[in-house]
């Protein structure tokens, strides 16, 4: 059973739109959580990480985390057609080397 | 910078077959991975290995063998491919402080 659960399965934004994604892990262990990106044909590359309950903000992304509910959120401002790609959540608990991912969320920006 | 290399690229198997897969890292990093896509799918863990010599199961581990003799190499063998599989097997490494795993360009299996 998929221990992160991502949602929602695929989003469609028009340019210049906003895009929230949703991940939420049942593993009461679990610290720490990332965001890969992964366009198609290529390999996920990390988008961002975010680790202590609250906000944090690179760009047009902002991820937010509450630990209390295990849930972080991608929200990216701006949206454009370059942003379309499948987005992984990953997470993992401290001192673990195991990183479990979501099924993730497949954004389309259309122009 | 590093890269992580996997060989093949692509690897056309057929029913009962073992196959394996290697990947190798110039990162120095401790700990790698193996990790299963099936199409627009997420990633779900097969091994993982802390440190050379050492393996740890995922949650797909059945079906699979793994070795990790070298800190720069981890291999992967399909025991007994299954006919019509086909995934994208993702191999990655983390190194610890900066929390971020680098994945190689995978490879592509097909089974006939």
């Amino acid at each position: 059973q998929q221990k992160v659960q991502q949602s929602p399965e695929s989003l469609i934004v028009p340019e210049g739109g906003m895009a929230s994604l949703n991940c939420t892990s049942s593993d009461r262990n679990v610290d720490y959580f990332w965001w890969y990106r992964q366009h198609s044909g290529k390999s996920p590359k990390m988008l961002m990480s975010i680790f202590s309950n609250g906000e944090k903000e690179e760009g047009r992304f902002t991820v937010h985390l509450n630990k209390a509910s295990l849930h972080t959120s991608l929200h990216i401002r701006d949206s454009q057609p370059s942003d379309s790609a499948l987005y992984l959540c990953a997470a993992s608990g401290a001192g673990n080397y195991k990183y479990v991912f979501g099924a993730g969320t497949r954004l389309k920006v259309i122009a | 910078g590093g890269i992580i290399t996997q060989t093949p690229k692509f690897l056309i198997g057929q029913e009962g077959q073992k196959l394996t897969l290697k990947c190798q890292q110039n990162f120095n990093h401790d700990t790698m991975y193996w990790y299963r896509q099936d199409s627009g799918k997420g990633l779900r863990l097969i091994y993982y290995s802390i440190t050379e010599n050492d393996l740890q199961k995922g949650d797909l581990s059945e079906g699979y063998d793994a070795s990790r003799e070298k800190k720069s190499s981890f291999s992967l063998t399909v025991t007994s491919a299954q006919k019509n599989e086909m995934a994208v097997f993702l191999c990655a490494s983390n190194h610890r402080e900066q929390n971020t795993l680098y994945f190689g360009a995978g490879t592509r299996l097909s089974v006939l």
